[in-house]
């Protein structure tokens, strides 16, 4: 698609339930990324796709976050059980492969707002 | 690891006028990037000006520029006759140029516009 595309773009849940976030990035972007943004805080890095494989999901906070990306294209990223603290803008972002003409910049979707009751 | 600091929560400036939003980081690599982002209230994280750090000129666009100093490792943002539109968060953030690696941000800065 045009651009980096996310649903729902909010999602109220009662706490202990389980959620799911969608990212459907750029067409030709092997690069996927998710972020964490709490109210009036800046964005923390949750888990970083190449292709289907995560290299680097340090940012996971807890085990009850997992994210998986299918076809080298859309990701989910899942929370299960989820608890108040969990409530925060999801961002999604994408990029292009490395090695080609790569100017570094990731172009992000609109996120969901995920509200733990 | 790397950290970007962004010293100031909030920022205002009047219609027309110019201001610079500060933003230091800390690495020892010497090939990377740096962004500055635009985040409005509809959440989307717009990019607004790139620098590589291995180009000594300063970018430019429009009425944004920035001054890179690699050896101070500070990287400010000049916005020249701010306008209303420009009312925002702005987020600095870096990313070593190896791969896809992440982008780690800093906290933001709010910036106000007074008409």
């Amino acid at each position: 698609g045009a651009g980096v595309s996310q649903s729902p773009s909010n999602k109220v849940t009662e706490k202990g339930k389980d959620v799911e976030l969608r990212c459907d990035p750029i067409s030709g972007h092997t690069a996927l990324y998710w972020y964490r943004q709490s109210l009036g805080q800046g964005l923390e890095f949750l888990i970083y796709f190449q292709g289907n494989s995560a290299p680097d999901k340090s940012g996971l906070p807890s085990d009850r976050f997992s994210a998986e990306r299918t076809g080298g294209s859309v990701s989910t990223l899942t929370i299960q059980r989820t608890q108040q603290e969990d409530s925060a803008v999801y961002l999604c972002a994408s990029s292009r492969r490395a090695g080609v003409t790569n100017t570094g910049e990731l172009f992000f979707g609109e996120g969901s707002r995920l509200t733990v009751l | 690891a790397q950290t970007v600091t962004q010293s100031q929560p909030e920022m205002s400036v009047q219609e027309a006028e110019t201001v610079t939003l500060s933003c230091t980081y800390d690495t020892s690599e010497s090939d990377y990037y740096l962004f500055w982002y635009k985040q409005p209230p509809s959440r989307q994280m717009i990019l607004v000006i790139r620098q590589e750090a291995y180009k000594q000129q300063n970018a430019t666009e429009n009425r944004f520029s920035v001054n890179f100093q690699k050896a101070a490792k500070s990287f400010s943002l000049k916005i020249s006759d701010s306008q209303l539109g420009d009312a925002a968060m702005y987020f600095c953030a870096y990313r070593r140029n190896f791969g896809n690696e992440k982008l780690t941000f800093g906290t933001g800065t709010r910036l106000t516009i007074i008409p």
